[in-house]
């Protein structure tokens, strides 16, 4: 299965954007990079999935790398209600399994007044 | 309301009981998943279903046990055998050939 590596923890101040990277190098042609976060005592919620071209939705923007090994999720301009652990997954379901549907620690995004 | 019901939201039980963990959904998709989440850990898949009357082992699907009776319905039963149950547990589904998966709000439970 494809595999993501993402950074701990990150810090970054309110109102100012926020850049949280994700290497999955061992990415297949019809791998779809998902991003979810999940806020403290909750179940994580999708916020945006892409598969080459950068993408775009109200609550963030999805750059990815023409090779497809990395990708980058980014919050325009934070706010306190942002904090959260951010996952990068790629999942998959071939012959209808539940391949790649591995959540590993994520990212915890800490965000200061 | 559409969506993922867990419940109950929180959960105590003793040391060698049996409990089950309810989770419905009114999304009327296909598959459903188990999935438990340590303190400051990522998400282990338990068990999932693909369809009605049909589910699969995940990763850690030892001292656990599940049913789909219903496409509505998934609930988890947490044995006796689980060495260490005390944990959050997630339900999600998934819409068969879409990519998102949606989770429920989670259940506590903590076996004293």
């Amino acid at each position: 299965d494809a595999k993501t590596t993402q950074p701990n923890s990150m810090e970054s101040n309110e109102e100012e954007p926020v850049h949280l990277p994700c290497n999955h190098s061992t990415i297949s042609g019809t791998d779809y990079i998902h991003w979810y976060r999940q806020l403290p005592s909750q179940g994580p919620e999708y916020v945006i999935h892409g598969l080459t071209s950068n993408v775009n939705n109200r609550m963030a923007s999805l750059a990815i790398a023409e090779d497809r090994k990395s990708s980058t999720l980014i919050l325009h301009r934070a706010t306190l209600r942002d904090a959260a652990v951010y996952y990068c997954i790629l999942p998959t379901y071939s012959g209808g399994g539940a391949d790649g549907l591995t959540f590993g620690k994520g990212t915890h995004l800490i965000i200061q007044p | 309301d559409g969506g993922i019901t867990q419940s109950p939201k929180y959960l105590f039980r003793k040391e060698g009981q049996n409990v089950t963990l309810s989770c419905e959904q009114n999304l009327n998709h296909d598959a459903m998943y188990w999935y438990r989440q340590d303190p400051g850990q990522g998400l282990r898949l338990i068990y999932y279903s693909q369809i009605v009357n049909d589910f699969q082992k995940g990763d850690i699907a030892e001292g656990y046990s599940v049913s789909r009776e219903k496409k509505e319905s998934f609930p988890l039963t947490v044995t006796s055998a689980q060495k260490n149950p005390t944990a959050f547990y997630l339900c999600a589904t998934r819409l068969t050939g879409g990519n998102t998966i949606y989770f429920g709000e989670g259940s506590w439970l903590t076996v004293v």
